[in-house]
C-alpha cells in the first residue's frame, strides 16, 4: 500500500509561474516530511523538509504548506525558473530512520 | 561534501544471473539503504542496515539480499535476476534524518 500519495505525476508551469505540488499521507505516525529533487542522471538531495508542530517553512523560493488534520503536505515554488526543472519526491517518517516516498511528479518549467 | 558512490552507471544482465550492485560512501556514517527508482511508484525501500553486519527489510525485499562488512561498503544481491528487477538502483547513506543518494545503478535483466 502506498502509504505517502503525491500529485501530479506531472507538471507543466511557464517561467515565473507558481509550481504546486501535492502530498498525503496515512500513517499518523509520521513526524518529518522532506521533499527531495532530483535532476537527471543524478540521486535525489535533499531540498527543504519540515516537522508537524509548524504549518509553513519557506526557505528561498521554496515552501512547504502543512495541514496536519488533512494529513497533507505540500511544496510550493515561487517564481519558477527553468533550473527548477527536475522531478520532485515527498516523503514522511516516522523516525525509525526509513523513509517512505510519494510516486514523484516531473516538474517542466518553460522559458 | 558526503559522497556515495555506486560502482556501475549502466548493467545490463541475462535472467537468472547473479547481480551484485556495490555501494559506498565516504562519511562515516552508521545507516545505508537500497531503494529501487520506477517511473510512476516513486522510491521503494529494498534494504537497509543500522551498523555493520546488521540488516532490516524494507518494503519490497523479495528477490534481494545484501550484505555489510564494513561501515563503508553495502552490497545489494540479486540472487537469481529477473526482468521484473529491471529498474533504476538507488544507494543511499544517512546522517540525523537526511538522505545522501548516490547517482544510481540503471539494471537492464534481459
Amino acid at each position: 500500500q502506498q502509504q505517502v500519495k503525491q500529485s501530479p505525476q506531472s507538471l507543466i508551469v511557464q517561467k515565473g509561474g507558481i509550481s504546486i505540488i501535492n502530498c498525503a499521507y496515512e500513517n499518523t505516525a509520521f513526524d518529518y516530511f522532506p521533499w527531495y529533487q532530483q535532476f537527471p542522471g543524478k540521486g535525489p538531495a535533499l531540498l527543504i523538509a519540515i516537522r508537524p508542530d509548524v504549518s509553513e517553512k519557506k526557505e528561498g523560493r521554496f515552501t512547504i504548506s502543512f495541514n496536519k488534520s488533512a494529513k497533507q503536505f505540500s511544496l510550493h515554488i515561487m517564481d519558477s525558473q527553468p533550473g527548477d526543472s527536475a522531478t520532485y519526491f515527498c516523503a514522511a517518517s516516522d523516525g525509525g530512520g526509513k523513509l517512505t516516498f510519494g510516486q514523484g511528479t516531473i516538474l517542466t518549467v518553460h522559458p | 561534501d558526503v559522497k556515495v558512490t555506486q560502482s556501475s552507471r549502466y548493467l545490463v544482465k541475462r535472467t537468472g544471473e547473479k547481480v551484485f550492485l556495490e555501494c559506498v560512501q565516504d562519511m562515516d556514517h552508521e545507516n545505508m539503504f537500497w531503494y529501487r527508482q520506477d517511473p510512476g511508484l516513486g522510491l521503494r525501500l529494498i534494504y537497509f542496515s543500522y551498523d555493520v553486519k546488521m540488516k532490516e527489510k524494507g518494503d519490497i525485499p523479495e528477490g534481494y539480499s545484501v550484505s555489510r562488512e564494513k561501515k563503508e561498503r553495502f552490497s545489494l544481491i540479486l540472487e537469481s535476476a529477473s526482468t521484473n528487477q529491471t529498474s533504476m538502483y538507488l544507494c543511499a547513506s544517512r546522517l540525523n534524518e537526511k538522505l545522501f543518494f548516490g547517482s544510481g545503478t540503471q539494471l537492464s535483466v534481459l
